[in-house]
């Protein structure tokens, strides 16, 4: 079974200051994608980055960064220069390159502090 | 802004009632997908169409069914109605039936309460 597991229940940062949530995943596809989404109090779902797992080279999206392990199964995602903005719920998805599945982690809530 | 639109923002009816959610996916995608999020929980999976036919069931109950139509919008039919179906319903979108690293696109969800 594919899972996603985010550790980071909550999270807090300082604003200007850089942060990383964590996941890990578990698949026994060779080929897949890695999504973060971000879900602010709006309850909106936003998507933020994407890594292609074939791809060695970590994704990056002006201040938002991955750090992709493929051996460790891992993916992490950085926040530079935090904003007010970035307060947000953030979860961790996967989906397979043949499926149609697409697994959440259960998130990580993150406040950013003034 | 997404491109899936979903209606309506927020319903609220009661026990035992059956209500109907509407979602028009992303200009030129096929695939539509349904999630419920209960209050501060995950997304839990419901169901996938792709061009009108179901593709994918998750924790989909009996008392909930859904279509995808000629037009590619869709919608989520909930029977039946408990306290424990209170929750935000999203829609989301993508290009593909699956695969190919497409990502979904969000609606911005309907807030099902139920009284």
């Amino acid at each position: 079974a594919q899972t996603v597991t985010q550790s980071q229940p909550e999270m807090s940062v300082q604003e200007a200051e850089t942060v990383t949530l964590s996941c890990t995943y578990d698949t026994s596809e060779n080929n897949y994608y890695l999504f973060w989404y971000k879900q602010p109090p709006s309850r909106q779902m936003i998507l933020v980055i994407r890594q292609e797992a074939y791809k060695q080279q970590n994704a990056t999206e002006n201040r938002f960064s991955v750090n992709f392990q493929k051996a460790a199964k891992s993916f992490s995602l950085k926040i530079s220069d935090s904003q007010l903005g970035d307060t947000a719920m953030y979860f961790c998805a996967q989906t397979a390159y043949t499926g149609n599945q697409f697994y959440f982690g259960t998130g990580t809530s993150l406040t950013v502090i003034p | 802004d997404s491109g899936v639109t979903q209606t309506p923002k927020h319903l609220i009816t009661a026990t035992g009632q059956r209500v109907t959610l509407r979602c028009s996916p992303r200009s030129g995608d096929l695939s539509v997908y349904w999630y419920q999020q209960s209050l501060d929980q995950g997304l839990q999976f419901l169901i996938q169409y792709y061009n009108g036919e179901e593709r994918a069931k998750g924790n989909i109950l009996e008392r909930f069914s859904a279509q995808q139509f000629p037009d590619l919008h869709s919608e989520l039919n909930l029977s039946s109605l408990e306290l424990g179906d209170s929750a935000l319903y999203f829609c989301a979108s993508s290009v593909v039936a699956g695969g190919e690293g497409s990502p979904l696109h969000f609606g911005n969800g309907t807030r099902l309460t139920v009284t």
